[in-house]
């Protein structure tokens, strides 16, 4: 079956770029969605088809999806980015999550 | 404002059934595709079900054969319908939509969650 991997932390310091990985045979070839969920509270999209922001998404926050790998990039992070990371796919017409990556602000 | 709502969470014992549901407000159930999606406590997210707008679904294996996913437009309402129920479906079940950006091909639009636990 289809998978999507993930590292399962990622820490970062205040003012750096985080980038967080999601990899999958030719992911490329698929659309990638991004969730950011913190603790308590429903997940949220922050990109969807590889590198689009929806409405109320910070520049900061930005995709690229090419070859067996689909990233997030948050440039200049700030201590209220530290959450959870989804990246989520398709397998035809099922839906696919990877593992989640805890992003650390410290 | 465009809303999600799911209800019908609670304690049930192995081997019970249980239905969950979602209201939809602000938009019509069948106007695009919709999921069911669960997240065990301190696990990530398990996509469980969709059902499109033109009446298609399809199911996680994990849950093929046990869980159900339906709609009622009268109601605008997402169902889960969940037999057999095992421990390990302890989780809180949340729906999830396109609704807001047009041909997302991911979920723009969640609901709050409703923490199911299986338990004898």
């Amino acid at each position: 079956s289809y998978e999507l991997t993930q590292p399962p932390s990622l820490s970062v310091s205040p003012g750096q770029t985080a980038i967080v990985t999601c990899s999958s045979d030719k992911l490329g070839n698929r659309y990638t969605s991004w969730y950011q969920q913190k603790p308590g509270q429903s997940p949220v999209l922050v990109i969807y088809k590889d590198n689009k922001r929806p409405s109320g998404i910070p520049e900061r926050f930005s995709g690229s999806n090419s070859g067996n790998t689909a990233t997030l990039t948050i440039s200049g992070t700030q201590p209220l980015d530290e959450a959870d990371y989804y990246c989520q796919s398709w397998d035809i017409s099922n839906v696919i999550f990877g593992g989640g990556t805890r992003l650390t602000v410290l | 404002e465009v809303q999600l709502l799911e209800t019908g969470g609670g304690l049930i014992q192995p081997g019970g059934s249980l239905r969950l549901s979602c209201a939809a407000s602000g938009f019509t159930v069948s106007s695009n595709y919709m999921s069911w999606v669960r997240q065990a406590p301190g696990k990530g997210l398990e996509w469980l079900a969709i059902i499109y707008s033109g009446g298609s679904s399809y199911y996680a294996d994990s849950v093929n054969g046990r869980f159900t996913i339906s709609r009622d437009s009268s109601r605008n309402t997402l169902y889960l319908q969940m037999n057999n129920l095992r421990a390990d479906d302890t989780a809180v079940y949340y729906c999830a939509a396109n609704v807001v950006v047009v041909a997302a091909n991911g979920f723009d639009l969640w609901g709050q969650g409703t923490l199911v636990s299986v338990s004898s």
